[in-house]
């Protein structure tokens, strides 16, 4: 198995530009799940999807950020406009069902100038 | 979720058995104890999970005490690859809108194991 496959693995964009992170989860894998890591706020869950639906956007930081499931073979995180302070690395996630284990792809390193 | 306690960094010779301690005195009793991993500029990997019975598999074996207020991660034979940040995470169930249940993950500072030579 591929694992999960997250696109690009390396951002660099100026503030203000629109950036779109791409996830492909597990095959078969119903649930998705979209963290952010920094050094300061370790990882934090963003957004998790069941079956394509967002189930849990609590950890969504504001209104530049959105996140899609078109279908159970992608999803896509968007931030516009971007910020510095956005600077992390996204990990998309992917399990079997909502409360089996998870596995992570290897990230996208976003930097925003 | 209960919240967990974790050495914030430990050492371990490779070859030799790691025993990565972890204190989740406030777990109830439908919450599981899962460890993950995270090796440099990599994303998390599962090890193992266990509710009350101590589990074992390929990677490790998990001991949880008997009442469950502790468990501790055993890497019987520690390699250089196995240095990592070791997460021990608490999870409870949530019933989402649909009436699932959704097991949170919520990552910790974690311990910063270092296998040397």
């Amino acid at each position: 198995d591929a694992g999960v496959i997250q696109s690009p693995r390396h951002e660099v964009t100026e503030m203000g530009q629109e950036v779109t992170l791409r996830c492909k989860p597990i095959s078969g894998h119903n649930s998705l799940f979209w963290y952010r890591q920094t050094m300061m706020r370790g990882l934090e869950l963003l957004i998790y999807f069941n079956n394509n639906v967002p189930i849990d956007d609590s950890g969504m930081p504001e209104d530049r950020f959105s996140a899609k499931m078109p279908n159970a073979s992608f999803s896509t995180l968007k931030i516009q406009p971007s910020e510095p302070r956005d600077s992390a690395v996204y990990f998309c996630a992917s399990s079997f069902g909502p409360s089996y284990e998870q596995y992570f792809g290897p990230g996208t390193r976003l930097t925003v100038t | 979720d209960a919240k967990t306690t974790q050495p914030t960094s430990m050492d371990c010779a490779e070859g030799r058995a790691a025993n990565l301690p972890c204190n989740h005195s406030t777990i109830s009793g439908n919450e599981y104890v899962y460890w993950y991993r995270q090796i440099h500029s990599q994303g998390p990997q599962y090890i193992i999970h266990g509710l009350k019975n101590n589990e074992t598999n390929e990677m490790a074996s998990l001991i949880i005490t008997e009442d469950r207020k502790s468990s501790t991660l055993i890497l019987p034979h520690a390699t250089l690859r196995d240095t990592a940040v070791y997460y021990c995470i608490v999870r409870g169930g949530l019933v989402d809108a649909g009436g699932t249940s959704y097991g949170k993950l919520t990552f910790g500072q974690g311990t910063i194991l270092t296998v040397h030579p």
